[in-house]
């Protein structure tokens, strides 16, 4: 059964960067077709798609967070990671992990999730 | 404010039916990409419940059940049970903006009376 399990900061001042890792375990993060994305939920919010990095390594974001995102892979580490700048304190968040599966559908979907990781943005 | 549109919360009785709504529009659910459905119980990793409209992976009861008519989607709990009070949430592509992206529901809270 596939894995995943996000860590990072917990506390990040504003203006600076957010960087989370995600460590996918039961299975290769290099093995079949498959994207991997971050999702976060504000307190007392709903789910917010971040983005996400494909089999190939190329990202796509929401339209919104793009210029301030960053999705990288390391195959070697079998993990995915996230940065995210000049962040404020409506960047505070439980920050989810995924695996992205489009198979039987013209939308991707999300099958295995991180239990999330809360971020503060505080000084 | 979400691109789709779902009720802040349901409820029913043990043994009920309940339905939750997903109202989007002609650049995401209109434009024919498929609704799936989450399944979120504090402290625990979200739940994949229906991908693909209607379809439910390995392990999800046949209680829960989707549905998807033009702009919108449904997602339908028979033999309501107490382990299935949760935040429920929608999800789909969006085409505005001129780039496709994901988009979600806002999120319903289900409570079993």
């Amino acid at each position: 059964q596939l894995q995943l399990q996000e860590s990072g900061s917990g506390l990040v001042k504003p203006s600076q960067t957010l960087s989370l890792t995600c460590a996918v375990s039961g299975g290769s993060i290099g093995g079949g077709e498959y994207s991997w994305s971050w999702i976060r939920q504000p307190p007392e919010k709903g789910l917010e798609w971040i983005g996400s990095i494909s089999h190939t390594g190329s990202t796509y974001c929401k339209p919104s967070l793009k210029s301030r995102v960053t999705i990288s892979v390391d195959r070697s580490k079998n993990q995915f990671s996230l940065n995210l700048s000049s962040v404020t304190a409506a960047d505070t968040a439980v920050y989810f992990c995924a695996r992205v599966q489009v198979k039987y559908s013209s939308s991707e979907y999300f099958d295995f999730w991180g239990q999330g990781t809360l971020v503060t943005v505080s000084s | 404010q979400s691109v789709l549109t779902q009720p802040p919360s349901v409820s029913g009785a043990p043994g009920q039916r309940v339905t939750i709504s997903c109202t989007g529009s002609s650049s995401n659910i209109g434009a024919g990409y498929d609704v799936h459905w989450y399944q979120l119980l504090p402290g625990t990793a979200p739940k994949l419940l229906i991908y693909g409209n209607t379809n439910r992976p390995s392990g999800v009861p046949d209680r829960f059940s989707g549905s998807k008519s033009g702009t919108s989607a449904s997602l339908a709990i028979t033999g309501l049970q107490a382990e299935d009070e949760a935040d429920y949430y929608c999800q789909s592509y969006d085409s505005s903006l001129s780039v496709l992206h994901v988009v979600f529901g806002g999120g319903t809270k289900l409570t079993v009376l």
